[in-house]
């Protein structure tokens, strides 16, 4: 079956580091990857997409990137900043007759 | 705009009773998709509607079940509910159904409680 896994439940690091979060998948051959963040009590926010014929993508301090050899996509916040606190998903889209599947996320607190 | 809408916010139901959630998709988007989401998890896919037919299903028992109007907003539906039913239920719309790469939008969610 299906699985996504994301490199931790979650990850602690220092206001102005770079945080970098991991996306690993089986069993699943997506033609596009995505990210969104969720804070509590509220639904995702898309942030990214990365399709399977891209490298890297980047959007301001973010920058994905996606290894379909590795089946594996990093997730980096660059200067991350307090407000960059939430849960971060891993979202897999593939052609039509295959489900679009969330990994279980990672919780990212920047400490000021 | 005021994107994706869901209500209510908030419900609590009792064992065996049957809950229907309501969404109105972002203006312009005609796809409709509801996720399930427990506590620390992420969202599970149950399924998405598309020109008022159900395209695609994820692992979910019968007991749920959806529809789609002409102006595009859904119902999602949970028969005999169980306290295992007990999360968010989230609904996303997009243009165009799936395959596309579009970006879901999501609504705040439905809180609902099972006791």
């Amino acid at each position: 079956s299906q699985k996504i896994e994301q490199n931790s439940e979650a990850l602690n690091i220092q206001e102005g580091k770079t945080a970098t979060l991991t996306c690993n998948y089986t069993n699943y051959s997506p033609a596009y990857l995505q990210w969104y963040r969720q804070d509590p009590g509220r639904g995702p926010v898309f942030l990214l997409l990365i399709r399977e014929n891209e490298k890297e993508k980047r959007k301001e301090r973010l920058k994905v990137t996606f290894d379909t050899t590795l089946k594996q996509s990093l997730f980096h916040i660059t200067a991350s900043q307090p407000a960059d606190s939430a849960t971060y998903l891993c979202a897999l889209d593939g052609d039509y007759g295959q489900n679009f599947v969330f990994g279980p996320g990672t919780r990212l607190s920047v400490l000021p | 705009d005021a994107g994706v809408t869901q209500s209510p916010t908030h419900l609590i139901k009792t064992r065996g009773q049957q809950v229907t959630l309501r969404c109105s998709p972002k203006s312009g988007h005609d796809t409709v998709s509801w996720y399930q989401q427990a506590l620390g998890q992420g969202p599970q896919f149950i399924f998405q509607y598309y020109e008022e037919e159900e395209r695609q299903r994820g692992n979910f028992p019968d007991r749920f079940s959806g529809h789609q109007f002409p102006n595009y907003s859904s119902e999602l539906n949970v028969n005999a509910l169980l306290l295992g039913d007990s999360a968010l239920y989230l609904c996303a719309s997009s243009r165009e159904g799936r395959g596309s790469g579009e970006t879901q939008y999501f609504g705040p969610g439905t809180r609902l409680l099972v006791l």
